[in-house]
């Protein structure tokens, strides 16, 4: 069965710092996707970034950045010049054939001016 | 504005009650699922649909049901055999269940039953 796993419930990062999330996930498919959502206090899911297993590239979009390792089975999340907005909970999730989401446990992410 | 409606936001029922949660969608989407998020833990499927009359159980059915008479609507019912029914329930849709489709989250509703 897939699983996904985040190992760290809490991290802080000062204002303006980057800071990285880890994810691991095991999976016997070959094609798959990779995700991470953030969850605000007002608890609306939204997309941050996604991951095609079959693309090398790592995804990128304006602050976030990931580090796909498809071998190893980690899947990162790197959050640069950090905002007070970004303070929220990161699910990172697998989704297989199918279209389902497998979800981590969540990272709470709080930002420190 | 196209999206994902749940109502309502906050529900309190007692114990032994069946409770309906709403959720409507108006992107035409296909597909749509239900999760549950519990504390310390990540969602979790319920059920999911991929078209009008056909569901399928995810990974936590039990003490479940649903119906999907409509493209747009997919309602949840919470019955009183769902042992632990207190949770946040989110639904979600995608234009279909091929493995590129994003899946768009509605705003959920905090069930609390006592």
């Amino acid at each position: 069965a897939q699983t996904v796993t985040q190992s760290q419930p809490e991290m802080s990062v000062q204002e303006a710092e980057t800071v990285t999330l880890s994810c691991t996930y095991d999976t016997s498919e070959s094609d798959y996707y990779l995700f991470w959502y953030k969850q605000p206090p007002s608890r609306q899911m939204i997309l941050v970034i996604r991951q095609e297993a079959y693309k090398q590239q790592n995804a990128t979009e304006n602050r976030f950045s990931v580090n796909f390792q498809k071998a190893a089975k980690s899947f990162s999340l790197k959050i640069s010049d950090s905002q007070l907005g970004d303070a929220a909970m990161y699910f990172c999730a697998l989704m297989e054939y199918g279209n389902k989401l497998v979800f981590g446990a969540g990272t709470i992410l709080r930002v420190k001016s | 504005d196209g999206g994902i409606t749940q109502s309502p936001k906050y529900l309190f029922r007692k114990e032994g009650q069946n409770v309906t949660l709403s959720c409507e969608q108006n992107l035409n989407h296909d597909a749509m699922y239900w999760y549950r998020q519990d504390p310390g833990q990540g969602l979790r499927l319920i059920y999911y649909s991929q078209i009008v009359n056909d569901f399928q159980k995810g990974d936590i059915a039990e003490g479940y049901s649903v119906s999907r008479e409509k493209k747009e609507s997919f309602p949840l019912t919470v019955t009183s055999a769902q042992k632990n029914p207190t949770a946040f329930y989110l639904c979600a849709s995608s234009i279909g269940l091929a493995l590129s489709y994003e899946q768009y989250f509605g705003p959920g509703t905090r069930l609390t039953v006592t």
